[in-house]
């Protein structure tokens, strides 16, 4: 069965720093996607970023990019330029590629990010 | 509509009730999932439909935990004889087409007196 850990969490990030957050996942898959979507107390989940397993280029949106490495199974995110409205629960998230059969995400006991005035 | 919509946003309940929660997906959205997240822990898979049909309910904890989305669009679900360890956010997400990123709701807290 798949599983998603991530490792860390609470991380805390200066305002305008750049901070990394974790995430290991495990699978016998070769086709799958990897997201990290962000949760701010209103409870609503907010996708951050998705990358798809074949693609050997790290996705990147704005000041948010992700680090694949495929080999180690690891997928962090790297947060640029902090703000005090990236504060919130991150989760990373994995869902078998379109031909599995299931779409379900499979998500990690996420990490809280705490961003410093 | 704009986003995915939940209906109530906080739920009270007491032990052995039943109740019935709503999910409005973003309209043209073929695919809808539900989600069970208990306190700070990640959401936990419940059961998923393409349209009408409801192709995966291996996260459905029991048989009291039922899912129905007869029209391919509003989903509901319910959860009958409600105990305790059923107090959790329970999430609803919508996609256009399954490989496609899901769209999250805000949510209904479940809280089981």
């Amino acid at each position: 069965a798949q599983t998603v850990t991530q490792s860390q969490p609470e991380m805390s990030v200066q305002e305008a720093e750049t901070v990394t957050l974790s995430c290991t996942y495990d699978t016998s898959e070769s086709d799958y996607y990897l997201f990290w979507y962000k949760q701010p107390p209103s409870r609503q989940m907010i996708l951050v970023i998705r990358q798809e397993a074949y693609k050997q280029q790290n996705a990147t949106e704005n000041r948010f990019s992700v680090n694949f490495q495929k080999a180690a199974k690891s997928f962090s995110l790297k947060i640029s330029d902090s703000q005090l409205g990236d504060a919130a629960m991150y989760f990373c998230a994995y869902q078998k590629g379109a031909t599995s059969g299931t779409y379900k995400y499979i998500f990690g006991t996420g990490t809280r990010l705490k961003v410093l005035a | 509509g704009a986003g995915v919509s939940q209906s109530p946003r906080y739920k009270v309940a007491k032990r052995g009730q039943d109740v019935a929660l709503r999910c409005d997906p973003i309209s043209g959205h073929v695919s809808l999932f539900w989600y069970q997240q208990a306190l700070g822990q990640g959401p936990e898979f419940l059961t998923y439909f393409q349209n009408e049909a409801q192709l995966d309910k291996s996260g459905l904890p029991s048989d009291r935990f039922f899912a129905e989305r007869p029209e391919g669009s509003v989903s509901t679900l319910k959860i009958q004889r409600t105990q305790q360890e059923d107090s959790a956010v329970y999430l609803c997400a919508s996609s256009r087409r399954v490989d496609q990123p899901q769209h999250f709701g805000d949510g209904t807290r479940l809280s089981i007196l």
